[in-house]
């Protein structure tokens, strides 16, 4: 497709489960990242993929964050044990090459009650 | 680490005004610079960039200017309109190694136009 799918739109989720949202990149894009934004509008670089292989997993928390890209399939997004404070949009974007703009989604609001 | 610092907002102009959002950074070597647009339930939009220092971008009347010696890249529009109405970010990334895409961004100015 021509913009960048993310899936779903809300996800609400009780503190203790878990949570997955879903990233479909532009066709022919080799490039996935994912951000967090939260209250204030601060956003926060999580992971990055260059096809399926991990590009930079710097802002990954270390405990309950894990990505996947795998080919033929959405990029995937996964809270385990969510807590209050991963209440957040995340946001995906895409990019065709190294170098190039990025590309973004209009996020999964993720509400941690 | 690298950071970027934006006027506070909220920003409230009337049609036709002019329009100024400031932000300076701190990087290290030499970032590109950028300025995104997020409009109401809608992900970021690239609006300008400006890769390298004295750098012009410019995109639908907005304008930015990397200034190195001031480490500044301030968002200018001489005549705003009612459709302006948005966030803005200022943003940069050191683009070499695994840092492409790895964006550091500003706390967003909230900008409303009026009629």
């Amino acid at each position: 497709g021509e913009e960048v799918a993310q899936t779903p739109k809300h996800l609400v989720r009780g503190e203790g489960q878990k949570a997955k949202l879903y990233c479909a990149p532009i066709k022919g894009h080799s490039y996935v990242f994912w951000y967090q934004q939260v209250l204030k509008n601060e956003f926060k670089f999580l992971i990055s993929f260059q096809n399926e292989n991990v590009f930079d997993e710097t802002g990954m928390p270390k405990e309950r964050f894990s990505a996947k890209c795998l080919p033929n399939s959405p990029c995937s997004l996964e809270i385990q044990a969510t807590k209050l404070e991963d209440s957040a949009v995340y946001f995906c974007a895409s990019s065709p090459v190294r170098g190039e703009k990025l590309f973004f989604g209009s996020g999964t609001q993720l509400s941690v009650l | 680490g690298d950071s970027v610092t934006q006027m506070e907002g909220p920003v409230t102009l009337s049609e036709e005004a002019f329009l100024t959002i400031n932000c300076t950074y701190t990087a290290t070597g030499y970032p590109s610079l950028f300025w995104y647009v997020q409009y109401p339930g809608e992900g970021l939009q690239l609006l300008l960039k400006a890769t390298k220092a004295d750098d012009k971008g410019s995109n639908k009347g907005f304008e930015a200017t990397y200034r190195k010696e001031t480490t500044s890249f301030h968002l200018e529009k001489g005549s705003v309109q009612v459709s302006d109405s948005a966030v803005y970010f200022c943003a940069l990334t050191n683009a070499g190694g695994t840092s492409y895409g790895k964006l550091t961004f500003g706390q967003g100015t909230i900008l409303t136009v009026h009629p």
